[in-house]
């Protein structure tokens, strides 16, 4: 089954450092992945997504994520963190079926001054 | 502005009742899915629907119910057979069924207490 493992469930970094948020997946398949962002009480907005055109792949908010098939990783950055970054970031990959997506349990971004 | 409403924001229940959550969307999209999310759990899956007048169980289908009448509206409830139900909902819809490369747009949840 189509899974992702995020490593971390809290990250600390300060207002202008790289953020990294790690990723990895397992698949059977050439997976479809994605990043999810949530604000406190909000619902979830897409980041990015890897659907195999390029493994570099670039989203909103200055935030990317590199395919690494060999190291079945799929990590999120952004060179330089800001304070609106602070939020809760899933990563997701589609299921067997395809009708659904199997989420990680979340990193916490905190932001500090 | 098209998206994906949910009501209430908020929902109290007490023991032994039934409440039923509501997604309504505007989207034109065909397939809906309903997930939960506790605190460091990640979001799991409850019941999805592909079309109007059909859906399938997720993976923690039981003590939910959904019904899929209209293509803009995928109520949930939470009957009192779910024994911890409270919990963050979360409403989504794609475009059409099969999620493997399209973007999934949420709802603003509804947050379901136990009192």
């Amino acid at each position: 089954a189509q899974s992702v493992t995020q490593l971390g469930s809290h990250v600390s970094v300060s207002e202008g450092a790289l953020v990294l948020l790690r990723c990895n997946y397992s698949s059977s398949v050439p997976p479809y992945l994605f990043w999810y962002v949530q604000y406190p009480n909000q619902g979830l907005q897409l980041l990015l997504k890897y659907t195999s055109a390029a493994t570099l792949v670039k989203g909103i908010n200055g935030f990317e994520a590199e395919f690494k098939k060999s190291e079945t990783s799929f990590h999120l950055t952004k060179p330089s963190a800001h304070m609106s970054d602070a939020a809760e970031y899933f990563c997701a990959v589609s299921d067997n079926s395809g009708y659904a997506l199997n989420f990680g349990k979340g990193t916490s971004l905190l932001v500090t001054p | 502005d098209g998206g994906i409403t949910q009501s209430p924001k908020y929902l109290f229940r007490k023991e032994g009742q039934n409440v039923t959550l509501s997604c309504e969307q505007n989207l034109n999209h065909d397939a809906m899915y309903w997930y939960r999310q506790d605190p460091g759990q990640g979001l799991r899956l409850i019941y999805y629907s592909q079309i109007v007048n059909d859906f399938q169980k997720g993976d923690i289908a039981e003590g939910y119910s959904v019904s899929r009448e209209k293509k803009e509206s995928f109520p949930l409830t939470v009957t009192s057979a779910q024994k911890n139900p409270t919990a963050f909902y979360l409403c989504a819809s794609t475009l059409m069924p099969g999620l493997m490369n399209t973007e999934a747009f949420f709802g603003q949840g509804t947050r379901l207490t136990v009192v």
